[in-house]
């Protein structure tokens, strides 16, 4: 079946960049989502993608997308303590209605 | 801006007890969905619903499990017979007929079978 699969953690000093990657096997995944779990709270949806995009830039977060390699990234300029949290990348295959497969998430820790 | 509500925000409950999480999604949204997260897990996908039927479940959704949308709001989750491994945050998550999936994730209940 399909797999998301992302490194669990992830510690950046603040001010720094950022970079979570994110694999999956699904070649035919049509949207690729970030989220953003803070401790306690729900998902946040932080940007997506689909899948004839290469890029997509939204403020500090850059998305990158490598269909060959089923490679998608998420970078956060300038990195703030507020952006600890855990990041959880999430595709879909289809446009309406069906089911998200998640990632395990990534635990990113800002260090002052 | 419009949100997914849930509640309650936590539930305990007896082995073997039924338990009805709520949610109530975007009001203009067509599809609903279940997903739950054990502690330290992935947020795995339980049911999504559209047109008053389940449109597609996962091997998690037994028997045990049913949604209903009773009335024009609520979305509900029921759990006939808990058990421990249920343990776990349930989030709601509804998407409307935009031109891409994006699914809004209510703040979730967690749910603490004893």
């Amino acid at each position: 079946g399909e797999d998301v699969e992302q490194s669990l953690f992830l510690s950046v000093r603040e001010g720094d960049s950022s970079v979570i990657n994110c694999t999956y096997t699904d070649s035919s995944s049509t949207y690729l989502y970030w989220y953003k779990q803070e401790p306690g709270a729900g998902l946040q949806l932080l940007t997506y993608i689909f899948s004839n995009m290469d890029m997509k830039q939204d403020q500090r977060l850059t998305v990158l997308l490598n269909k060959k390699d089923k490679h998608l990234s998420l970078r956060i300029a300038d990195t703030q303590t507020g952006d600890s949290a855990i990041y959880f990348c999430a595709e879909t295959t289809d446009n309406y209605g069906q089911n998200f497969v998640f990632g395990p998430g990534t635990r990113l820790s800002v260090l002052p | 801006e419009p949100e997914v509500t849930q509640t309650p925000s936590h539930q305990v409950t007896q082995m073997g007890q039924e338990v009805i999480l709520r949610c109530v999604p975007i009001s203009n949204h067509l599809y609903f969905y279940w997903y739950r997260q054990i502690l330290g897990q992935k947020v795995e996908f339980l049911v999504s619903f559209y047109n008053n039927e389940i449109s597609e479940k996962s091997e998690i959704f037994d028997d045990q499990f049913s949604v209903e949308r009773p009335d024009g709001s609520n979305f509900t989750l029921k759990i006939r017979s808990t058990k421990l491994e249920d343990s776990a945050m349930y989030f709601c998550a509804s998407s409307g007929a935009g031109g891409y999936n994006e699914q809004f994730f209510g703040p979730g209940t967690r749910l603490t079978v004893l």
